[in-house]
């Protein structure tokens, strides 16, 4: 069974500093890893998304890495603001293609 | 563009009382589509997920159904509500090319 752990749990930063967000999976026989952010009563919106078979992705001061083969990903945030600040959620898809298996979220808070 | 709906966004039910909330998909044909239950202080649960018109996956046993009666449209319903149903309810869909998965708004349940 695919277990998914995200460490820190909480994060509190000031604003400015880089920050890294650490993703760790069980089973390495994913399709996919995606990263999302939650705020408060609201949906998920997603951030990246990384193939199997890719290394990173990035979109603007976000950057996420995936280690297959040790079942880790990173998503790095750069020169953090107020307005990051939100939960933080990993997923790897497995069993088919259909299924997510979610972290518990590292919730992050940037202070000014 | 794709996009999801959720409703209603807020519900307050007594115990014992029918649950149905509903998710709409536009701009796409055929998703797959999910439910997930966030409840406090927990991550994210598969409940059910369809790959097509009538066809309905269950995750975990529980008193909450779900139903397809159009291809853009999931129905999450209960008979009997518990104090245990209470939660945040997620729909989501996912894109077939790239396996990227999106959400919707959510439903915040209280059951009281």
């Amino acid at each position: 069974k695919q277990e998914v752990t995200q460490i820190p749990a909480a994060l509190s930063v000031p604003e400015g500093e880089n920050l890294v967000l650490n993703c760790s999976f069980t089973d390495s026989a994913i399709y996919n890893l995606q990263w999302f952010r939650q705020d408060p009563g609201k949906g998920l919106t997603s951030l990246l998304l990384i193939q199997s078979s890719q290394r990173e992705q990035t979109s603007g001061r976000l950057n996420a890495s995936l280690d297959k083969s040790s079942g880790r990903s990173t998503l790095y945030i750069a020169a953090s603001q107020p307005g990051d600040s939100a939960t933080y959620l990993c997923a790897v898809l497995t069993g088919g293609g259909n299924k997510l298996t979610f972290g518990t979220g590292t919730q992050l808070k940037v202070e000014l | 563009s794709q996009t999801i709906h959720q409703w209603p966004a807020t519900l307050v039910q007594p115990v014992g009382s029918p649950l149905s909330l509903e998710c709409t998909v536009e701009g796409t044909s055929n998703p797959n589509l999910y439910w997930y239950r966030q409840a406090a202080g927990r991550g994210l649960q598969l409940l059910f997920y369809s790959v097509g018109i009538g066809q309905i996956s269950s995750e975990v046993p529980q008193n909450l159904s779900a139903s397809r009666p159009q291809d853009r449209q999931f129905i999450l319903s209960s008979k009997k509500l518990l104090l245990s149903d209470s939660g945040f309810y997620l729909c989501a869909w996912i894109r077939q090319s790239s396996y990227e998965q999106y959400f919707g708004p959510g439903t915040r349940l209280t059951v009281t």
